[in-house]
């Protein structure tokens, strides 16, 4: 199995950029999804297949990939956007593997 | 509207079972591989288990493999996990989730959850 390290914790102001990284060594190979989860809340998915967005969510939501590392972008960030946002990947029925998930805090 | 919604949670002693549910509505059920993805108290995410469109094939997180049971029951739109031999730190919310149907292993809908602890 391989692992996805995400930073325990990031801080922005409101409007500034939020940028939430993922790193595994398995990446260059494999899509990465992002969720976020608000305290108490299920989570919920905001970019699949490193950049795509569902709809629905936010265009100031974006992600991207380079190498071992894919990052998700919160642009104008928003006192709404503050919760747990992890990355998870997946290559079979059976070798899901999740980040252990960043919370962002909105100062 | 789509939904998932879990029902079975509750205190449970070590050693014991439990059988979660998951109730689907508004969506084909029949189209989606299911999962069951659990998050102890706080901690990250763990995927559980699967189980494909027509109940074929399960596949289980190893911690849990000869305990859990994945199931379902298309007639009804509902999702199962049974749980036996519980330990302590099987003791976490346990989400529902619909896995995407393009092609690609991720979740694009989750249930609420429902909260299992495992304590004497």
């Amino acid at each position: 199995s391989y692992e996805l390290t995400q930073p325990p914790s990031v801080s922005v102001s409101p409007g500034q950029t939020a940028r939430i990284t993922c790193s595994g060594d398995a990446l260059p190979k494999k899509y990465a999804y992002w969720y976020q989860q608000k305290p108490g809340q299920a989570p919920v998915l905001v970019i699949y297949k490193d950049a795509e967005r569902p709809s629905g969510i936010p265009e100031r939501f974006s992600g991207s990939s380079s190498g071992t590392t894919v990052t998700l972008t919160i642009s104008g960030v928003q006192a709404e956007d503050e919760a747990a946002y992890y990355c998870q990947s997946a290559d079979t029925a059976d070798t899901w593997v999740f980040g252990g998930g960043t919370k962002l805090t909105v100062l | 509207e789509v939904q998932l919604v879990e029902s079975g949670g509750g205190l449970v002693h070590p050693g014991g079972s439990l059988r979660l549910a998951c109730a689907a509505s508004g969506l084909t059920f029949t189209n989606y591989w299911m999962s069951w993805v659990r998050q102890a108290p706080g901690k990250g995410l763990e995927w559980v288990a699967n189980i494909k469109k027509d109940g074929s094939d399960k596949y289980y997180v190893d911690s849990v493999k000869g305990r859990f049971t994945i199931s379902r029951d298309n007639a009804k739109n509902s999702l199962y996990l049974q749980m036996s031999s519980l330990r302590a730190e099987d003791t976490a919310v346990y989400y529902c989730a619909r896995i995407a149907t393009d092609g690609w292993w991720y979740f694009d809908l989750w249930g609420r959850g429902t909260l299992v602890t495992v304590s004497s």
